[in-house]
């Protein structure tokens, strides 16, 4: 079975900081990795995502990502965040063989808050 | 503007009320999912609808009941609701997630029931 564990509930940050958001999976076959972010009342909007290819993944807003599969991980990135980066960021990962796809599992989220 | 719209955006209902969630998607895409997100919990995926069909569902109680009339709306019918029903239901749809298209999602319906 597929798990998600974001190992930060919370990071706090100061303006123009560099930030990592960790992620960490589980599963027994490939898979396809997310990231999404949540702003206050809103639904989730995706940064990037890793299908294949180069484990370097970059997003929208300078965020980017790396998939290491000798760790398992999946581990967001920007090199200086903003106030308005302050959300609720999401790491999913989703089977696209055994269960078409359809199955993707969320982490509980880490809320990132940037501080002035 | 997402291309995913759900209503209403709020609601409140008693334990013996009847309400409906609804969510339509203009982005063409062939599948569709409800899942529900609690304070300090991870998101739940509920019902996965593949070209109108159920393809998912994931042990979720009688009380939700899902519908889907073709491949651009969603609807979650509820009746008799526990307070700890209570939570942010939010409606997504994506094309084929065998090839890896993420999910795109609504913006969600506030649901507190009293």
């Amino acid at each position: 079975a597929q798990s998600v564990t974001q190992l930060d509930s919370q990071v706090p940050v100061f303006e123009e900081a560099p930030v990592e958001l960790r992620c960490n999976y589980s599963s027994s076959v490939s898979v396809y990795l997310f990231w999404y972010v949540q702003y206050p009342n809103q639904g989730l909007q995706l940064l990037l995502k890793y299908l294949s290819g180069s484990t370097l993944v970059k997003g929208i807003n300078g965020f980017e990502a790396e998939f290491n599969k000798s760790q398992t991980s999946f581990h967001l990135r920007k090199p200086s965040v903003h106030i308005s980066d302050t959300a609720e960021y999401f790491c999913a990962v989703s089977d696209g063989v055994n269960t078409g796809g359809f199955k993707t599992i969320f982490g509980a989220g880490t809320r990132l808050f940037v501080k002035a | 503007e997402t291309g995913v719209t759900q209503t209403p955006r709020h609601l409140v209902m008693g334990m013996t009320n009847k309400k409906s969630l609804k969510c339509e998607q203009h982005l063409g895409h062939n599948a569709m999912y409800w899942y529900k997100q609690s304070a300090k919990k991870p998101l739940e995926l509920m019902f996965v609808y593949s070209l109108e069909e159920r393809v998912e569902n994931n042990s979720v109680p009688s009380r939700f009941s899902p519908e889907c009339p073709n491949s651009s709306h969603l609807f979650l019918h509820l009746h008799t609701l526990q307070p700890e029903d209570s939570a942010l239901y939010l409606c997504a749809s994506s094309q084929n997630p065998r090839q890896g298209f993420e999910a795109f999602f609504g913006q969600g319906t506030r649901l507190t029931v009293v």
